[in-house]
């Protein structure tokens, strides 16, 4: 089976702090991503990376900055977190291609007070 | 962009009654449609997907249609049971890193 790990599963940290999520797969996955969920929302694209060392924005990339030095290991920082950055965040890794399904690990809450 | 919405945003039956969530996606391009079902506490689990060269694919109680044309794909649920209750996700993609997802579904299945 797929395994897709995450760091934390709750996170709380103050306005202003440095916060590092990581993510780690066990499938030798080509690509791994970072979303946010929030209520009515679904999941949004923050960052993704299709190769070590290689990133692509997605659709909100403000506030955010991702790092993959390792093949297995996706990390998202946040590098002076805000109020409006409390969510759920999501990893997930897949393969390259046309089927391209993403396997998503158990999710990080945070809240940043 | 890819775009998807889905509808309903609740949706509550009873156990055994079946359950249709249906969604829509703006890029004729997409070309894998994929649903996903979220537990309490736990992150989305692929639960069947389709692609577009297929209509209909099923798996069990659950099956999912696409209409290209119309560029709109939906889960059928039969014979539900309280475990099927969760958050459903529905996403879209043609194949090259973009898959969107829609805003889900939460189901309740009332025993």
């Amino acid at each position: 089976d797929v395994k897709v790990t995450q760091s934390s599963r709750y996170l709380v940290k103050r306005t202003g702090e440095k916060v590092f999520l990581e993510c780690v797969q066990d499938m030798d996955h080509e690509n791994m991503f970072w979303y946010r969920q929030d209520p009515g929302l679904g999941l949004r694209l923050i960052y993704f990376s299709y190769d070590v060392k290689m990133k692509e924005k997605g659709d909100i990339p403000e506030g955010y900055s991702v790092s993959r030095e390792k093949k297995e290991r996706f990390s998202l920082i946040l590098e002076s977190a805000s109020t409006n950055q409390t969510s759920m965040y999501l990893c997930a890794s897949g393969t390259e291609g046309a089927q391209e399904t993403q396997y998503f690990g158990p999710g990080t809450r945070l809240l940043v007070l | 962009g890819e775009n998807v919405e889905q509808h309903p945003s609740t949706l509550s039956v009873q156990e055994g009654d079946s359950a249709v969530i249906k969604c829509t996606y703006s890029d004729s391009a997409s070309n894998y449609f994929p649903w996903y079902k979220q537990e309490l506490g736990k992150g989305p689990q692929l639960i069947i997907d389709i692609r577009s060269n297929v209509g209909e694919k099923k798996d069990q109680r659950i099956a999912v249609t696409l209409n290209k044309t119309a560029k709109h794909f939906s889960l059928h649920i039969t014979e539900t049971q309280p475990e099927d209750s969760a958050v459903y996700f529905c996403a879209a993609s043609t194949g090259n890193n973009d898959m969107r997802f829609g805003a889900g579904t939460r189901l309740t299945v009332k025993p």
